[in-house]
């Protein structure tokens, strides 16, 4: 099935400093989807990108499919950025259901 | 997150018996899935439901079962509760399937067997 790899896994940042978070895919997929996991446990989407740039405020996220990776922006970090972020995609080939997430990196914000 | 909800948040049971978790969403999406959270695993499909009645096993659905009888409930049973099953368990709803749009997460339920 396909993989998902995510760098780095573990990052610490001083409060007002950017950031660049990557995943790697290792197929062709027709959903990629970030999101963070603040220190609580909740599960916030970030993006639904697939393929292109988006950009939410002080986060961005760009996605180069026909490379198979795509990248999480944080810019102008805050404590509240704090927690785990996940990339998940899905397969073209994949099963109807299945969304396959990455390890995650962890990232700690330092006030 | 607003429009869906798990229940119970916490549960602590003893190996063997049998459990029951429970998802509900307000947003009549068609799509619902069962997600376990463990360390150094990230998260994982057990289960995934695509309309009422219909549903479709995940990566790791031995020893679950799901029933989906209204599209706003999607629940995930333990048949016979094993120390393995011990994690956090998060319920994701969508609107599509594939491409088009992202999953929302409910808060998650944290299940301990002892």
């Amino acid at each position: 099935g396909i993989q998902v790899e995510q760098s780095p896994p573990d990052l610490i940042l001083q409060e007002g400093a950017n950031s660049t978070l990557r995943c790697n895919f290792s197929d062709s997929v027709n959903n990629l989807q970030w999101f963070h996991q603040n220190p609580w446990g909740q599960l916030i989407n970030l993006f639904y990108i697939p393929s292109g740039t988006k950009q939410n405020g002080r986060l961005s996220a760009t996605t180069v499919a026909t490379e198979r990776y795509s990248l999480l922006y944080i810019s102008s970090s805050q404590t509240t950025d704090s927690g785990v972020y996940f990339c998940a995609v899905k397969g073209k080939g994949g099963s109807q259901g299945n969304l396959i997430f990455g390890k995650g990196t962890k990232l700690s914000v330092k006030p | 997150d607003a429009g869906i909800t798990q229940s119970p948040r916490h549960k602590v049971t003893e190996t063997g018996t049998p459990v029951t978790l429970r998802c509900h969403q307000t947003e009549n999406h068609r799509y619902m899935y069962w997600y376990r959270q463990d360390p150094g695993h990230g998260l994982r499909l057990i289960h995934y439901s695509y309309g009422v009645k219909d549903t479709d096993k995940g990566e790791v659905s031995d020893g679950y079962s799901v029933s989906r009888s209204k599209t706003e409930d999607f629940l995930l049973t333990l048949e016979s509760a094993t120390s393995s099953q011990t994690s956090v368990y998060f319920c994701a709803i969508s609107e599509y399937s594939g491409t088009g749009n992202g999953y929302t997460f409910g808060s998650g339920t944290r299940l301990t067997v002892v």
